[in-house]
């Protein structure tokens, strides 16, 4: 199976920061990766497909990144209502999630 | 509405099985895939496996294989995933979520089944 990593797992930042969050799979996937956003007691909501398509009602701030191997999302200047936990995701075959990263407020 | 709605709350003793049901409404629901997600507590999220309720298909994680069992009722618009042998390591919130994105992305989330196990 594709093993995906995410750094940082957890970063502090404040309102107006502009943050990156890289993710790693462990064999070539092309653009095949998704972001979703997933906040304290709520089902994930995605944010981004095919690596750097924005869906639709995401605000312009969040953009991503990359091919193959190495992805990015990144918040360009943060938002009160962004501090949540961050996962990619594979979507090739069997679907898996990185870790996650969790966004907090310093 | 577009939506998928989960069934409530279950408490299993180890050793059981929980089969937790999915009903989509307001789009067709042979369309997509429908995809189980599991999230443990502060954990993070871990897919468990997909079924086609047009193409009969399904297919699990290595993980699951051999427990879990997935179903629906296309009359009915309504996934079913059936998760046997229970352990307290089974304790979690479980999503079923639609695979509608371009990409097979998951555009669209139960509210979630929080599944605990305990003696």
């Amino acid at each position: 199976d594709i093993q995906l990593t995410q750094s940082p797992s957890f970063l502090s930042a404040s309102v107006g920061d502009e943050v990156t969050i890289t993710c790693r799979a462990s064999q070539g996937i092309g653009f095949y990766l998704a972001w979703y956003q997933q906040r304290p007691g709520k089902a994930p909501k995605v944010l981004i497909s095919g690596a750097s398509t924005l869906q639709t009602g995401v605000p312009s701030r969040f953009s991503g990144s990359g091919s193959g191997t190495e992805f990015t999302l990144t918040i360009s200047s943060l938002q009160p209502e962004d501090f949540a936990t961050y996962y990619c995701q594979q979507l090739t075959t069997h679907l898996t999630f990185g870790p996650g990263t969790k966004v907090d407020i310093k | 509405q577009v939506q998928l709605v989960q069934s409530g709350a279950e408490v299993k003793k180890p050793g059981a099985s929980v089969k937790v049901s999915c009903k989509a409404s307001g789009y067709t629901f042979t369309n997509s895939d429908i995809n189980w997600v599991r999230q443990g507590s502060g954990q993070g999220l871990e897919w468990m496996g997909w079924m086609n309720a047009n193409s009969g298909n399904t297919g699990f994680a290595e993980k699951f294989q051999g427990r879990v069992t997935m179903t629906w009722s296309t009359s009915i618009g309504t996934a079913y995933m059936e998760l046997s042998s229970l352990t307290s390591e089974d304790t979690a919130v479980y999503y079923c979520a639609r695979a509608g994105g371009e990409m097979g992305d998951f555009d669209l989330w139960g509210q979630g089944t929080l599944v605990t196990v305990s003696s």
